[in-house]
């Protein structure tokens, strides 16, 4: 079974411009969730999708949004990027909720704010 | 402030010493799962533990759950320099819908 993949892997953005990351789950997985990681803040649980709707959400910004498709692919964007969003995103997927099942994660995109 | 909080934040022994990482959390749980993150790559899944089980196993790890004190320990036995990584627990929080929430993590260093 192949594995979450993310894509870019690396992205390197301005500030003030609005950016796009893509992740494709593991096939069968209906959950999928995001992460930033930073050295400072560690990993912060951005949102959850499951079945096209979004069940949770973290402590972030409106600047941040994501969808889900009908193949459960999720894309994240951020918009009016600033120097704090330099970090590493994660995706994971999972059977159902996040929450109690093992999550599988994908490589992350490495995201760069100058 | 994080849910679960992992002691110590570094750790640095031999090879074929164990390991033992410990996480404290806050609020009642239905599990907790303890994740591996090598440098700057995405985590993998080690163990999930339900709030009904003492302790579980997996190889050469054994993690054990008590909820009275809200805590939770991971041992690596016979560690080997692929072991050095990042250390996480993760547990639920329900604000709303369940999401899980990550520690900061234990930074362990295998020295050969």
């Amino acid at each position: 079974k192949a594995g979450v993949t993310q894509t870019p892997r690396y992205l390197i953005k301005t500030r003030g411009q609005q950016v796009t990351l893509s992740c494709s789950p593991i096939s069968g997985h209906r959950s999928v969730s995001w992460y930033q990681q930073t050295p400072g803040q560690g990993l912060q649980f951005l949102f959850e999708y499951f079945s096209e709707t979004q069940r949770n959400k973290g402590n972030f910004p409106g600047r941040f949004s994501g969808r889900q498709f009908s193949n459960s692919r999720s894309e994240m964007n951020v918009s009016t990027l600033e120097l704090g969003d330099s970090a590493l995103y994660l995706c994971a997927s999972s059977l159902a909720s996040a929450a109690f099942y093992e999550q599988y994660f994908g490589p992350g995109t490495r995201l760069t704010v100058t | 402030s994080q849910q679960g909080e992992e002691d110590p934040q570094a750790l640095s022994i031999q090879e074929g010493e164990n390991a033992t990482m410990n996480c404290s959390y806050k609020t009642s749980i239905n599990n907790l799962q303890w994740y591996r993150q090598n440098s700057g790559r995405g985590l993998v899944h080690l163990i999930l533990i339900r709030s009904n089980e003492r302790e579980k196993h997996s190889g050469r790890l054994r993690v054990t759950l008590d909820t009275s004190k809200k805590s939770s320990s991971l041992l690596i036995t016979a560690s080997r320099a692929a072991d050095t990584a990042s250390y996480f627990c993760a547990t639920e929080v329900v604000q709303g819908a369940q999401k899980l929430v990550f520690g900061q993590g234990t930074r362990l260093t295998i020295n050969p």
